[in-house]
């Protein structure tokens, strides 16, 4: 079945750093990727996403590329604050899981915590 | 906000239990889906309807069932509850089709004690 693993947390940063979490996908279709983010307290929101192999998906300065040769989608944000502390997830939607239907299936989540 | 409604946001009950979750989607959206978030097992899908109708099954478990009501707003029913039950349940909904995009509810983050 489908699966997607991400980098295991929690990484914490000092701000303006450099941010990447590693995510790496498995799927039967051609799948369309997600990151969510989690901030505390709240429910998820899409941060960005991505349809089809080489496309780039980006929003608040992260970005993430759907690479289809390695399987991956790594998020990344070339300066992070202290508003960026969340639990990120990466999520995929495989449109062959069943017609009109397009259930997530999420990594575990990573959470960042940003140092000032 | 999201405009997804989720209600309770905190309940606690005893095992053997049986409680009705409850899920106002945001208006004009007919899918709504079921998550389940644990420590251990991360963000689970359970179950989807579309304007009424069972869509999607994940990994529900037999004691839970769920219904989406001609306003579209949605329940889940979880009984004979155990301590592994004890999650966040997540609310999501989406105008359906070929729109992937999924607004969340805040959770009800029940606690079987």
């Amino acid at each position: 079945g489908d699966s997607v693993t991400q980098m295991e947390g929690p990484v914490t940063l000092s701000e303006e750093a450099f941010l990447t979490i590693n995510c790496t996908y498995t799927a039967t279709g051609y799948p369309s990727l997600f990151w969510y983010v989690q901030y505390p307290g709240e429910g998820l929101q899409l941060l960005l996403k991505a349809t089809k192999a080489d496309d780039k998906g980006s929003n608040k300065g992260f970005e993430a590329t759907y690479r289809k040769e390695t399987t991956s989608f790594h998020l990344e944000k070339g300066s992070v604050q202290v508003s960026d502390s969340a639990v990120y997830f990466c999520a995929l939607s495989d449109p062959y899981s069943g017609a009109g239907s397009y259930q997530l299936t999420f990594g575990k989540g990573t959470k960042l915590s940003v140092i000032p | 906000d999201s405009g997804v409604t989720q209600t309770p946001k905190h309940l606690i009950t005893a095992t053997g239990q049986r409680v009705t979750l409850r899920c106002s989607p945001r208006s004009g959206d007919l899918s709504v889906y079921w998550y389940q978030q644990s420590l251990d097992q991360g963000l689970q899908f359970l179950i989807q309807y579309y304007n009424g109708e069972e869509r999607a099954k994940g990994n529900i478990l037999e004691r839970f069932s769920a219904q989406q009501f001609p306003d579209l707003h949605s329940e889940l029913n979880l009984s004979s509850l155990e301590l592994g039950d004890s999650a966040l349940y997540f609310c999501a909904s989406s105008r359906g089709g070929a729109d992937e995009k999924l607004f969340f509810g805040s959770g009800t983050q029940l606690s079987v004690l």
